[in-house]
């Protein structure tokens, strides 16, 4: 049962263009809502997180979008570099009590010059 | 150390052997986890030590998996009688704090063959 579908699987991007990964949850106990960023043989990497009571939330060239109505959330990333080229994952949590991450199947990003 | 760190780096055994996973966390972290992250997957939970004990050990997919803290500080994943699909990275992450939004740093892994 995957908790946590995330789409594009693998989604290729223009230096200075917009990357946007989407993702959907299902258990709607789940309050807190991260993104990593994972680069090839390095464990993944904290870059954004959100709760459900704000609808956007923005870092530098990063910003993820929330509708809680529809249990979907996505990242943005604004003026794609090269460096950013990594594997993505949304992920989503309980804030209270431990965090027991379940995260998404991953999305590989290919910004080309 | 400044970060999570993980030994071996790479790990190639035989079927049916037994193996030892090590993970050094921060120090000062209580919290500590162990995710697998099988081929163009996300990471799954293994487990979960707040300071000596397993609070949860939900993931663990059979009994083949084991995992000790004795000391509150690194933690040792032992997989016995390996098999073919238990090739994967094993992740060991770890947080100051259990609980909320406390950031998890995850190591770089232990990649895992099992021939």
């Amino acid at each position: 049962q995957q908790q946590v579908k995330q789409s594009p699987q693998s989604l290729i991007v223009q230096k200075g263009g917009i990357s946007i990964i989407n993702c959907a949850y299902e258990n709607t106990a789940f309050d807190y809502f991260p993104w990593y960023q994972q680069f090839p043989g390095k464990g993944p990497a904290l870059l954004i997180a959100i709760r459900p009571d704000v609808s956007e939330k923005k870092e530098g060239r990063f910003t993820i979008s929330f509708n809680k109505s529809a249990k979907q959330f996505s990242l943005h990333i604004m003026d794609s570099q090269p460096g950013d080229s990594a594997t993505y994952f949304c992920a989503a949590s309980l804030s209270g009590g431990y965090q027991k991450v379940t995260f998404g199947i991953g999305t590989k990003l290919q910004v080309i010059p | 150390g400044a970060g999570v760190s993980q030994t071996p780096s790479n790990k190639v055994t035989e079927k049916g052997k037994y193996v030892e996973l090590r993970c050094d966390p921060i120090s000062g972290h209580t919290a500590l986890y162990w995710y697998r992250q099988s081929l163009g997957q996300g990471p799954e939970f293994l487990i979960y030590f707040q300071g000596t004990g397993a609070a949860d050990d939900s993931g663990l997919p059979n009994d083949r998996f084991f995992a000790v803290r004795p000391e509150g500080s690194v933690s040792t994943l032992k997989i016995q009688r390996t098999e073919r699909g238990d090739s994967a990275v094993y992740l060991c992450a770890s947080s100051f704090r259990p609980w909320g939004t406390d950031t998890q740093y995850f190591g770089p892994g232990t990649r895992l063959t099992v021939l």
